[in-house]
């Protein structure tokens, strides 16, 4: 059972490039989120999706482009890096936080901008 | 002010010892409630999930919610030093968005 994955796990890139971190769950649950965590902030929600081609913006979605094409896939683009964005990429997936039901993350994907 | 709040840490214990983690909530709206244990370059894992007020208790864990006073915690007793990592609480409505605390740091002396 795959469960979340996330890739890369590590990425190292230039500032003004275009970033992608992919997100592909096997459980066909309806939520995905994106989260960054970073020390002194905890984890922060970036974009979210309630369904295929449903996305919304989360508290920190400045810089971050999102699309929902396919219910188990859920990509995170940083359209142009910037060293602002140097963090630790969490997606999510969740079948909906009510009757008992929670959010299940992903490894998480380390990405350092230079 | 933050929705959640939660003590910045880090905290150290020696094995054995009863572990109290808490949090602080502004939304009344908020009903389910959880705490999520992260362990060194790893993503979050669920540890307990309460709705509304109450204990839980789970081996070692204890959750307690006591809404009219929109305070969370975590008790761990008989702590080991496999309990050493990073405790989040987070809390949610019916928006199935999860809110979280800033995490606090735990270490289990041997």
């Amino acid at each position: 059972d795959a469960g979340i994955t996330q890739s890369p796990r590590y990425k190292i890139t230039e500032t003004g490039r275009q970033v992608t971190l992919m997100c592909h769950q096997t459980w066909s649950h309806s939520y995905m989120f994106w989260y960054r965590q970073d020390l002194g902030h905890g984890l922060r929600l970036i974009y979210y999706s309630a369904a295929a081609d449903i996305t919304d913006k989360g508290e920190v979605p400045d810089g971050y482009v999102v699309s929902r094409s396919k219910t188990e896939n859920f990509p995170l683009t940083l359209e142009s890096a910037t060293r602002s964005q140097t963090s630790v990429y969490f997606c999510a997936s969740s079948p909906g936080l009510n009757s008992g039901n929670t959010i299940y993350f992903g490894e998480g994907s380390w990405l350092t901008v230079v | 002010q933050k929705e959640v709040e939660q003590d910045p840490g880090p905290l150290s214990v020696p094995e054995g010892a009863i572990v109290s983690l808490n949090c602080t909530y502004s939304n009344s709206a908020f009903q389910y409630f959880m705490w999520y244990r992260q362990y060194s370059r790893k993503g979050p894992e669920l540890l307990m999930y309460t709705y509304s007020s109450g204990n839980k208790e789970d081996g070692r864990f204890t959750a307690q919610v006591d809404k009219s006073s929109k305070y969370i915690s975590l008790f761990i007793r008989d702590s080991q030093p496999s309990d050493s990592a990073t405790y989040l609480c987070a809390t949610t409505g019916a928006n199935s968005k999860l809110t979280f605390g800033k995490g606090i740091t735990l270490s289990v002396r041997p």
